[in-house]
């Protein structure tokens, strides 16, 4: 299964309001996660099957879809948000793939 | 606190090996499903293997026969044997927990080790 997200890399603005796709090349229900990379760090988990908002992290951050099409969404952008974001399907769990990753820069 | 620490990391020659290390505190390892992903440098993430609670282990493509996962419940500690190293290998490999609770997503990472294959 391979998942594609677009765009590759976008510039914004804080305060802006921001989705990230990501399409798999077949049907994967909802397992979908998210994670946000910064440079040199660990990525951290936003969002699980699909729509889940993992623990301590801020509800600007939301996801949705099924199937195929997914989003990730930032209801308003912080500096801190500035960062890599990367799908992951977990429908073959163990085999797992990640999207090649989104770049997000501030505009 | 829940943490993993990777270490074991370092440059090593094609057709080498390497053994990783993952050190846990705050959870128990061998009750988990734990994992190790890399990141080639300026690249994304990859999946390379995992160990259940049970003690079944995966593996992808790029790591079978080549790569062994195990754990030590003594020490609580993850391992991730790299044997026939290739330059195609050097990556930051993560170690990762695989939570059921949040449909086997990776809830909690290490800061990862770099691993160079390089003669």
């Amino acid at each position: 299964i391979q998942l594609t997200q677009s765009p590759s890399s976008l510039s914004a603005s804080v305060g802006d309001r921001l989705t990230i796709t990501c399409r798999a090349s077949q049907g994967i229900s909802s397992y979908l996660a998210w994670y946000q990379q910064k440079p040199g760090k660990a990525p951290k988990l936003l969002i699980y099957a699909a729509s889940s908002l993992q623990s301590g992290v801020p509800s600007r951050f939301s996801g949705s879809g099924s199937g195929t099409d997914f989003t990730l969404t930032i209801s308003s952008l912080q500096p801190e948000d500035f960062a890599t974001y990367y799908c992951q399907h977990l429908h073959s769990y163990p085999s797992i793939t990640f999207g090649q990753g989104t770049r997000l820069e501030i505009k | 606190e829940v943490q993993l620490v990777e270490s074991g990391g370092g440059l090593v020659q094609p057709g080498g090996s390497l053994r990783l290390s993952c050190e846990a505190s705050g959870f128990t390892v061998s009750s988990n499903y734990m994992s190790w992903v890399r990141q080639a440098p300026g690249k994304g993430l990859e999946w390379v293997s995992v160990i259940y609670s049970g003690g079944s282990t995966y593996y992808a493509d790029s790591a079978k026969g080549r790569f062994t996962i195990s754990r030590d419940n003594s020490k609580n500690t993850l391992y991730l044997q790299m044997n026939s190293l290739r330059v195609e290998d050097t990556a930051v490999y993560f170690c990762a927990r695989d939570n059921p609770a949040a449909s086997y997503a990776f809830d909690i990472w290490g800061q990862g080790t770099m691993v160079t294959v390089s003669s």
